[in-house]
């Protein structure tokens, strides 16, 4: 099973301001990584796919990068509903699925 | 548009069984997989197994397998996941989400349903 670790657990970062989460892998998934996100009462939603590919309707603001088992997700000038929880996720190699533990990125 | 709605909320008593449907819309059913995931109380996301909605094919969790069925029904694009034997640790928000149809696609999780809670509580 790939176990995937995301740091840090929590980011404080002030609107406008650039956060950069990071997602390691325990062996290489390439670049099949996508990254979601999570807000309270809601179900994840797609934001990247491939490392560095934006799903449908996702702002620019949002960039990914990265391959075999170092990732970054960059979010340039933070707007105040980026404000959430990040996870990143493998499929790579599958079963099983695996997900990282999560970025909690708070307002400063 | 893709759509995937879920049952409602379930209580139920250890040891008994709950089945949580997932009703989609808005694509081609059969040229798709499901995914299960939940999400216990302020916890991250655990996978839980898929099933193909082209061929029948399905992969489980380690941790459920034995304990979960997963169905699809192409009639009415509608995918289904069965928990049996629930422990209190079963208590967690369960979600479906679309995949690819193959096992091993390299396809993730792009659309999901809102969401169902179940509650595991004697």
């Amino acid at each position: 099973e790939i176990v995937m670790t995301q740091s840090p657990a929590t980011l404080s970062v002030s609107p406008g301001e650039i956060a950069t989460l990071s997602c390691r892998a325990s062996q290489s998934v390439s670049t099949n990584l996508a990254w979601y996100q999570q807000k309270p009462g809601q179900a994840p939603r797609l934001l990247l796919y491939a490392a560095s590919s934006r799903a449908p309707g996702i702002p620019a603001r949002f960039s990914g990068s990265g391959s075999g088992t170092e990732f970054t997700l960059t979010i340039s000038s933070l707007q105040s509903e980026d404000f959430a929880v990040y996870y990143c996720q493998q499929y790579n190699d599958w079963p099983p699925i695996t997900f990282g533990q999560g970025t909690r990125l708070e307002i400063k | 548009q893709v759509h995937l709605v879920q049952s409602g909320a379930e209580v139920k008593k250890p040891g008994t069984s709950v089945k949580v449907s997932c009703k989609t819309s808005g694509f081609s059913f059969t040229s798709f997989g499901i995914s299960w995931l939940r999400q216990a109380p302020g916890q991250g996301l655990e996978w839980l197994g898929w099933i193909s909605a082209f061929d029948g094919n399905t992969d489980f969790a380690q941790n459920v397998q034995g304990r979960v069925t997963m169905t699809t029904d192409t009639s009415t694009s509608t995918a289904y996941m069965e928990l049996r034997s629930l422990r209190s640790d079963d208590t967690a928000i369960y979600f479906c989400a679309r995949m690819g149809p193959l096992r091993g696609a390299f396809v993730p999780c792009d659309h999901w349903g809102q969401g169902t809670l179940v509650t595991v509580s004697p």
